[in-house]
């Protein structure tokens, strides 16, 4: 059982946009930044958004990520196929001393 | 452009021991927290611990505190991961990762490919 909860799936067709949640407590999303990683088949995880909405350089602006409290939000518009994916949100806990990744989501698009 | 290469992943036997090992090149390696996280096949990543920048200091996951042990060699750019008292739940790839944020702020930008250890009978 993960720390951070999300849906175990999304799903949306192309063009559309996809919302995934991500939610914790105050030890953990409430106090502290979270990230987000997408992982394609077979593939590394790589970073979307860090500090809760920033993007590395050459992540599409059509990935977002929003806090509110002790839940985060990685939103995807313009959706494509290539977008299928697992995503992770991750974050650190203050009283774990650790960082504490959320089960994933698993999207599809139809 | 930075790279991490993790070696090391094997068969081995439940309650035996193993060696992980993360070369690092391309970036000011002492400059970096360094975690390492892994994955079941099929299933979600999970954090398994960090060692600061200097060495100093290391955190662990609860799942493998007292069992594992982060290391690291600055001069030789290198990471360890030392596994021990090892079961069949540390099956997994296991991921060296760059932390380019701060201590209670980490996110991870730079990933290795992973080596998969397998622990069985």
């Amino acid at each position: 059982q993960s720390v951070l909860t999300q849906p175990p799936s999304v799903s949306a067709a192309p063009g559309q946009k996809v919302t995934m949640s991500c939610s914790g407590s105050s030890s953990n999303i409430g106090n502290n930044y979270v990230s987000w990683y997408q992982q394609l088949p077979g593939k590394v995880p790589k970073l979307l958004i860090y500090d809760n909405y920033d993007r590395p350089s050459g992540i599409p602006d059509r990935f977002s990520g929003s806090k509110s409290g002790t839940s985060a939000t990685l939103g995807i518009t313009g959706l494509q196929t290539g977008d299928e994916a697992d995503y992770y949100c991750a974050t650190w806990d203050s009283s774990l001393s650790a960082v504490v990744f959320g089960g994933g989501t698993k999207l599809t698009v139809l | 452009e930075g790279q991490l290469v993790e070696s090391g992943g094997v068969v081995e036997q439940p309650g035996g021991s193993l060696r992980l090992s993360c070369a690092a090149s391309g970036f000011s390696f002492d400059d970096y927290t360094m975690h390492w996280v892994r994955q079941v096949p099929g299933k979600g990543l999970e954090w398994v611990g960090l060692i600061t920048w200097d060495g100093a200091s290391t955190n662990y996951a609860d799942s493998v505190k007292g069992r594992f042990i982060i290391s690291r060699d600055n001069s030789k750019n290198s990471l360890s991961l030392q596994m021990n008292s090892l079961t069949t739940e540390d099956t997994a790839f296991y991921y060296c990762a760059q932390d380019s944020g701060d201590l209670g702020r980490s996110y991870f930008d730079l990933w290795g490919r992973g080596t998969l250890v397998t622990v069985s009978s």
